[in-house]
């Protein structure tokens, strides 16, 4: 069965700072892998995916991910963090294929952050 | 306009009552799912559908019950609903299985 962890439950940073939230998933098989953000009383916004190919993803709103096989991790980064940026973020992972999948996804716990002006 | 809409945003009922929530996107997904979304859970899959008349139980199906008869529309029906499926309940929606899912704005449900 796939599974995410999101280490952190709450991060806060200066705005300006740079920001990474780390993500790691368990998967049998080659997944595909987002990140989403939600801010208070909203759904959630995808802010990128990675299904194959280069390991560096560009999103939204000035956000990257790397993915790194070997660590099982997929990390979202951004260089400089904005007071816009204060959401939850969200990493989840689904499988490849078709018959059960059904492109079903596994959501991590998400992490809060917070932005100090 | 185009999109992924629930109805309602808001819901308050008593245990045991009956509740449906809908789910309408105007898209022509094949995939619709429903999550619900509780502190320290993150979202978990109740029930998803690859296209209509095709519903499969998700990891949390206990007390819901899905149809989806047209495309658009997955509504997710509480039969006898017990405080502890009070929650915030997302719907989702995406083109194919390797697509990204577009979420709606939620439902917050509290049950008394």
């Amino acid at each position: 069965a796939q599974s995410v962890t999101q280490p952190d439950i709450h991060i806060t940073v200066s705005e300006g700072a740079s920001l990474e939230l780390r993500c790691n998933y368990s998967y049998g098989a080659t997944p595909y892998l987002f990140w989403y953000v939600q801010s208070p009383g909203q759904g959630l916004q995808l802010l990128l995916k990675y299904f194959s190919g280069d390991t560096l993803v560009q999103g939204i709103k000035g956000f990257e991910a790397e993915f790194k096989r070997s660590q099982s991790s997929f990390n979202l980064r951004k260089p400089s963090v904005h007071w816009s940026d204060a959401a939850e973020y969200f990493c989840a992972v689904g499988a490849i294929g078709g018959g059960t999948s059904y492109g079903k996804l596994t959501f991590g716990q998400g992490t809060i952050l917070t932005v100090h002006p | 306009d185009a999109g992924i809409t629930q109805s309602p945003r808001y819901k308050i009922t008593e245990t045991g009552r009956q509740v449906t929530l809908m789910c309408h996107q105007t898209w022509s997904h094949s995939y619709m799912f429903w999550y619900r979304q509780d502190l320290g859970h993150g979202l978990r899959l109740i029930y998803y559908s690859a296209a209509a008349d095709i519903t499969d139980k998700g990891e949390v199906p206990d007390g819901y019950v899905v149809s989806r008869s047209k495309t658009e529309n997955f509504p997710l029906t509480l039969e006898s609903a017990t405080r502890s499926q009070t929650s915030v309940y997302f719907c989702a929606s995406s083109e194919t299985s390797r697509q990204p899912q577009h979420f709606g704005d939620g439902t917050r449900l509290s049950i008394l």
